[in-house]
C-alpha cells in the first residue's frame, strides 16, 4: 500500500544535539510538507517542497533544516537552534494538478527534549 | 493572513447524540478551499472532506455532513448518531489557489477533541 514512513515514532534528545527526522513516500507525490504539532495549536507549516532539489521556508522554519535529494525522501533536521523542539512533527505529501492540496500525512514523529 | 478558528477546545456527547464542530476562517482570497481533517489516537491525520469557495451546497457523508456558509465565513461539521470510533481530534484547515504557489500550505485551527462515551 501507498503510504508516508516517519521515523523515529518516538526520539529523545539532550539540549544541544541536532536530530534528524525521516520522511518517505511511496506516493509518488511531487510536493512534500514538514508541519509542527503542539498541544492547542494546531499544525504550523516548517518547510515544504514542491520538487527535488528546491525547498521553502514555511511558518516557523528558524532552528530547522531540510534537504530534498529524491523525489521521495523529505528528511527534517531539528537544530541546536531551535528553542522548544519538544513537539509532535507530522510530514505530508501532496500530488500536483486538482487534489494538489490535500494532503497525506505519515503517523508522525514525537521529539521530546531532555 | 489566513486564519482558521475552532472555538470549541473540547466536546464530550454520549454515544448516538449528534454533534457539531464549528469552524470559522478569515481570508483575503477569492478562491480558497476548506478541510476537515481527522487525527486519532494513533496520531496521522485523515483527509475528510475538501470544499472549494465556489461551491457552497452543503454535502452528506454517511453520519458526516457538512455546512459551507460564506456569508458568515464558516464551515461547520456535524456527525449524525456519534459513535465510540468518532472519538478523535478533529482540525478544519483553509488554503489558497491550488494552482498557485500556496498549494499544500494548509492554515490549520487549534482542533477540537472530541470524546464520545459509550
Amino acid at each position: 500500500d501507498g503510504g508516508i514512513t516517519q521515523s523515529p515514532k518516538y526520539l529523545f534528545r539532550k539540549e544541544g544535539q541536532n536530530v534528524t527526522l525521516s520522511c518517505e513516500q511511496n506516493l509518488n507525490h511531487d510536493a512534500m510538507y514538514w508541519y509542527r504539532q503542539d498541544p492547542g495549536q494546531g499544525l504550523r507549516l516548517i518547510y515544504y517542497s514542491q520538487i527535488v532539489n528546491d525547498f521553502q521556508k514555511g511558518d516557523i522554519a528558524e532552528g530547522y533544516s531540510v534537504s530534498r535529494e529524491k523525489k521521495e525522501s523529505f528528511p527534517l533536521t531539528v537544530t541546536s537552534a531551535q528553542k522548544n523542539p519538544t513537539a509532535f512533527y507530522l510530514c505530508a505529501s501532496s500530488d500536483r494538478g486538482s487534489g494538489a492540496n490535500v494532503l497525506t500525512f505519515g503517523a508522525g514523529s514525537r521529539l521530546t527534549v531532555l | 493572513a489566513q486564519k482558521v478558528t475552532q472555538a470549541q477546545t473540547e466536546i464530550s456527547v454520549v454515544e448516538k447524540e449528534d454533534v457539531t464542530l464549528d469552524c470559522v476562517y478569515e481570508t483575503r482570497d477569492t478562491t480558497y478551499y476548506l478541510f476537515w481533517y481527522k487525527q486519532p489516537p494513533s496520531g496521522e491525520l485523515v483527509f475528510l472532506i475538501r470544499r472549494n469557495s465556489f461551491d457552497e451546497q452543503n454535502e452528506i457523508s454517511g453520519r458526516y455532513s457538512w455546512n459551507f456558509q460564506k456569508s458568515t465565513s464558516s464551515f461547520n461539521f456535524t456527525i449524525t448518531a456519534s459513535q465510540v470510533v468518532d472519538s478523535a481530534v478533529y482540525f478544519c484547515a483553509l488554503s489558497g489557489y491550488a494552482g498557485g504557489t500556496s498549494y499544500g500550505k494548509l492554515t490549520f485551527g487549534q482542533g477540537t477533541i472530541l470524546t464520545v462515551h459509550p
